[in-house]
This record gives C-alpha cells, sequence and structure tokens, in this order.
C-alpha cells in the first residue's frame, strides 16, 4: 500500500507563472489536506477537501490559490501568477474517513521555488 | 480556531539522556493529539499519538502524555541516539491538524 504520493518533489516557476502540485492519497482514504511550510518555520493549514467537495478552506489566500479533489485522480493544489513569496514546501496529507480523531499521513512535498 | 504552542524551539542533549517538548492547546474540543517527526528535506512522519480518553501512551523510547484539564501535552524521549535529531511537531485534531511550531531536536553523541 503505498504513501501519500505527491509530484512534482521539485517544482522551479517563473513570476508569473502557474504552479500545479498533485497528490494522490492513499488507498481508501477520501479525505485530503493541504499544508504549506515555509523555511525554518511550521505547517499551516491551507485547505481540507473530501472527493469533489472543499470542506474548509480558511487558510487558503483570498487570491490566486485554490484546490481541488475530483472524483477521480488526484487532488490539484493550483497556484496562479505565483510571486516570489509563494515558494515554499507544499505538503499533502490524507485520512480514511470523517473524523476528530483519524490518523492524518503526509506526502513528502513539493518544493517549489519562484524565480 | 484551535491554536497550538510548543515549548522549547530548540533542544540540545546528550545521546542517552532524555527529551522532553511542552504543548497547550486553545480548544477544549479537541480530542486526538499526533506528534510528528520530520527530517530535513522530508515529509512529516507520524510518530505516535494520543487521544483524549487516555492520560498516557507508551511505544518503546517514545511516551506521550495529556492533561485535559490543564489543556497540556507531552513529549518524552528517553535514551536518546543521533538518529532522533529532527525537528518535532506537536498537533492538535478537531477538523483539521493544527500544529505546533515545531522543535529542533539535536542529539549530540
Amino acid at each position: 500500500n503505498a504513501g501519500v504520493m505527491q509530484n512534482p518533489r521539485h517544482l522551479v516557476r517563473r513570476r508569473g507563472q502557474e504552479a500545479r502540485l498533485r497528490c494522490s492519497p492513499m488507498k481508501g482514504h477520501s479525505h485530503v489536506y493541504w499544508y504549506r511550510q515555509l523555511p525554518e518555520e511550521g505547517l499551516k493549514f491551507m485547505v481540507y477537501l473530501q472527493k469533489e467537495n472543499i470542506i474548509d478552506e480558511s487558510g487558503m489566500p483570498k487570491e490566486r490559490f485554490s484546490a481541488e479533489f475530483p472524483k477521480e485522480g488526484p487532488s490539484i493544489l493550483r497556484i496562479q501568477q505565483v510571486v516570489r513569496g509563494d515558494s515554499a514546501a507544499y505538503f499533502c496529507a490524507s485520512s480514511p474517513r470523517e473524523g476528530t480523531n483519524t490518523e492524518a499521513f503526509f506526502g513528502q512535498g513539493t518544493r517549489l521555488t519562484v524565480v | 480556531g484551535e491554536n497550538v504552542e510548543q515549548h522549547p524551539s530548540t533542544l540540545s542533549v546528550q545521546e542517552g539522556d532524555s527529551a522532553v517538548i511542552k504543548c497547550t492547546y486553545s480548544d477544549s474540543a479537541s480530542n486526538y493529539f499526533p506528534w510528528y517527526k520530520q527530517e530535513l528535506g522530508k515529509g512529516p512522519q507520524l510518530i505516535i499519538d494520543i487521544r483524549s480518553n487516555v492520560g498516557e501512551k507508551k511505544d518503546q523510547r517514545i511516551a506521550v502524555t495529556l492533561n485535559k484539564t490543564a489543556k497540556h501535552f507531552s513529549l518524552h524521549i528517553t535514551e536518546t541516539q543521533p538518529e532522533d535529531s529532527a525537528v518535532y511537531f506537536c498537533a492538535a485534531y478537531y477538523d483539521k491538524v493544527i500544529f505546533g511550531p515545531g522543535t529542533s531536536l539535536s542529539v549530540i553523541p
């Protein structure tokens, strides 16, 4: 049973381009979370999705950022018109079910560098 | 919303000594408290967790304690080894995982 798979592992984009980060949850997991980690900092919650639904996007910047988790395929975090401040590691986690005490397992992250 | 504080931010111990990391949380509705270890360039790895219906849990050299009344929980690592060196994050979970700011642990051989 593969773990949470994120790709690409490293992504370089020029300012103004779009970045698309993909996350395939663990088999049987239908809940996905995205977190952002700036260098030397902790993990900040961005968005929580279930299949075809955004449950909580309270941590998402109001502009340029969007996320989806379609019925088929991976979850996508999309950043439009990237700026240098978007450079960070983006981590995805998945859990098997809704609930207040469910383990969440993380992928290895996508390290985005905006040049 | 939930807020998690964590202390200390850095911790150095001699190999074989114990390390203790302490966290507090704000939302009394939280009832699940995982701990993650993050090595350089990798994703967070779940190492142990505790639910609100227990006060203590142990797994080999790692133990966690929870005081729900005081909203405190702690990670204890005994007989530390160099491979324990990493950043450790506590977290509180209600409808999503909210992380503390992390503790950078260095185990000196």
